[in-house]
Parts: structure tokens; sequence; C-alpha cells
């Protein structure tokens, strides 16, 4: 069936550092992909998005790449802060159908 | 406008029960999905809706079933409750899913623990 890979399931970063997080998707149906942010007890938010027409999406601090030959997604947050400290989910959406990644913990020390 | 809201918060059922969840969504949204998320599986998809027609469903047993009302609200539905089945149940609705391209915006969620 779908499936989403996300890697890594943990990470730890300094304070200002860059932080990527990567996904792979398996359903070639797949043409949206967003990424949410969930804060503990909290709902998930939608941080950015890109469509698979689109192979760069930047919006301030956060940017995201598609490479659909592959079937790569990856998230990429510079400079980041304390703030950021949350997990972070990548899905693919295709067919009325939306499949989330495991979630990536991200924890940035200050 | 006002968001996703979903009641009950939180439910304690017991094994063998069944529950009835509801999700109200953004004012105009026509589609709402649901997702099952626990520690160990994360966001599992449930099932979407979308003018109370369901356009695609997740792996899960028949004991979870949902129907969505002229008006754009939703239920989800869990017969026969069993352990496994405690976690948060999420709603989302979007303004109109086509072929997968409208944000979704999240329900605060209901946690269901079943003893």
């Amino acid at each position: 069936g779908e499936n989403v890979e996300q890697h890594p399931s943990t990470l730890s970063v300094q304070e200002g550092d860059s932080a990527v997080i990567k996904c792979t998707y398996s359903d070639s149906a797949s043409n949206y992909f967003p990424w949410y942010k969930q804060e503990l007890g909290k709902r998930p938010q939608l941080i950015i998005d890109i469509r698979s027409n689109v192979g760069e999406k930047k919006d301030q601090r956060i940017a995201v790449t598609l490479n659909k030959t592959a079937k790569h997604f990856s998230l990429h947050i510079t400079e980041t802060q304390p703030e950021d400290s949350a997990v972070y989910f990548c899905a693919a959406t295709g067919g009325f159908k939306t499949i989330f990644g495991a979630g990536t913990r991200l924890f940035v020390k200050a | 406008k006002a968001g996703v809201t979903q009641t009950p918060r939180y439910l304690i059922k017991t094994r063998g029960q069944q529950v009835t969840l509801s999700c109200s969504p953004i004012s105009g949204h026509r589609s709402v999905s649901w997702y099952q998320q626990t520690p160990g599986q994360g966001l599992q998809f449930l099932f979407e809706y979308f003018s109370e027609t369901q356009r695609n469903k997740g792996n899960f047993p028949g004991r979870f079933s949902g129907r969505q009302f002229s008006n754009s609200r939703s239920e989800m539905n869990v017969s026969t409750l069993e352990l496994g089945d405690s976690a948060l149940y999420l709603c989302a609705s979007s303004l109109e899913a086509g072929v997968g391209t409208d944000t979704q915006y999240f329900g605060p969620g209901t946690r269901l623990t079943v003893l």
C-alpha cells in the first residue's frame, strides 16, 4: 500500500544551525506535499506545502524541495530557534487520501 | 472564521462499547478527513468525505465508519471498542479536496481512552 518514510525520527541541533528532514513516498498519484508542525498537546499546524508542479518553495526560514522522479521531498529550517522544537510530519496527498510520515522530533538547544 | 471543532474532547469507554465522535469543519469547507494518532503509529488516515460521500478510506477494520451530513459536519463511529482503539482522533477540513491540492486544517482532536 501507500507509504511515506520520514527520516530522521529524532533530530537535535544547536540554536542557529540548520535542520533537514527527508521524506520518501511510494504513491505516484501523490501531487500535494504538506508539512505540519505539532507541539505537545496541540493540533498539527501547516507550516509549508508544495505541489507537484513545483520543485522548491521557500517561506522565510523554511524551505521545501521536491524531486518527483525520485519521490523525495525535504524540509529545510535555517537559523533554528528554541521555539522550532516540536514534532514535524511530512505528508503526501493524492486521490482524496493523505498519508503521513511517522514524524521527526526536533530539539533545538539554546 | 471559526476553526475546526470536535466534540467531545475527551472520552472514556470500556471494551465492547461503541462511540460516536463529531467534527464541524470550517465554514465553507466541504471536505472532512479523519485520522487516528497514536504514539506508535503516528497519524493514520481513516477516511475522507466530500458532499456526503466517502471518497477514500484507509486500512482500518469495518468497526470504524463515518458519515457526512449536508452541512458538511461529519461523524465517525467505532463499534465494539478494543483497547488498541485508544488514541487521539483528529479531523481535518479543507475547502475542496480535488486531487489533493487543498490545505487541511485540523481540529483539536478527541482523546479516546478504552478501558
